[in-house]
């Protein structure tokens, strides 16, 4: 088992709708969450932190935990087609262990 | 701003050669990372230190060393470069604090022939 899961997609959505990016990971004692955005021949840059179950707010972007569940995930409002990318999960552990989910592909069509 | 400088963003190198691969942050973070991202594997951990003189060994350190003389500077080795690490090679950098995100530097494209 993977310690941090992403489903490959590609997701794809139209321009203006919300696109939900989930994450499950697997140590139920882990403390930190990040979702960072990877455009293409680029390198992942943080877009969002959370570490409190419950959902944080920053623009268009939303981060949801819950802990008991092991699901964190994002959501984008009012997509557009620059938010086209790969979305990368990362999750700090409760080893002291930094992991990254392998990316959800995301395609915001016009 | 963390800014976290990659020396090179592409590279050809022949096989057998001597690979240097240098990463510099300027935010005095403890840990440095090196990691290598293909298609379809996402980003696999090779080295990281979370000191001076200080190394781990990641998922996939066969082929790599590393060198950690200053607290800024982190270099990535590859001792006999193979057309496998044809990849692109990522640094990240992050305090010691367990809640704090890793940074990455812009990426190095590098190419075994």
């Amino acid at each position: 088992q993977k310690e941090v899961e992403q489903n490959s997609g590609p997701l794809s959505v139209p321009e203006g709708a919300i696109a939900s990016l989930n994450c499950t990971y697997s140590d139920r004692g882990s403390q930190s969450f990040f979702w960072y955005r990877q455009y293409s021949g680029k390198s992942p840059e943080l877009i969002m932190s959370i570490y409190s179950n419950g959902d944080k707010e920053d623009g268009r972007f939303t981060a949801q935990l819950n802990k008991a569940s092991q699901y964190v995930s994002l959501l984008i409002r009012d997509s557009q087609p620059s938010d086209s990318a790969t979305y990368l999960c990362a999750v700090f552990n409760n080893f002291n262990k930094f992991y990254f989910g392998s990316g959800t592909k995301l395609n915001v069509k016009p | 701003d963390v800014k976290v400088t990659q020396s090179s963003r592409y590279l050809v190198k022949r096989t057998g050669e001597k690979v240097f691969l240098e990463c510099v942050q300027d935010m005095d973070h403890e840990n440095m990372f090196w990691y290598r991202q293909d298609p379809g594997l996402g980003l696999r951990l090779i080295y990281f230190s979370y000191d001076v003189k200080m190394k781990e060994k990641g998922d996939i350190p066969e082929g790599y060393s590393v060198s950690r003389e200053k607290k800024e500077r982190f270099s990535l080795i590859l001792e006999s470069a193979s057309t496998n690490q044809t990849s692109m090679y990522l640094c990240a950098s992050s305090p010691p604090a367990y809640n704090q995100p890793q940074h990455f530097g812009d990426g190095t494209r590098l190419s075994i022939l």
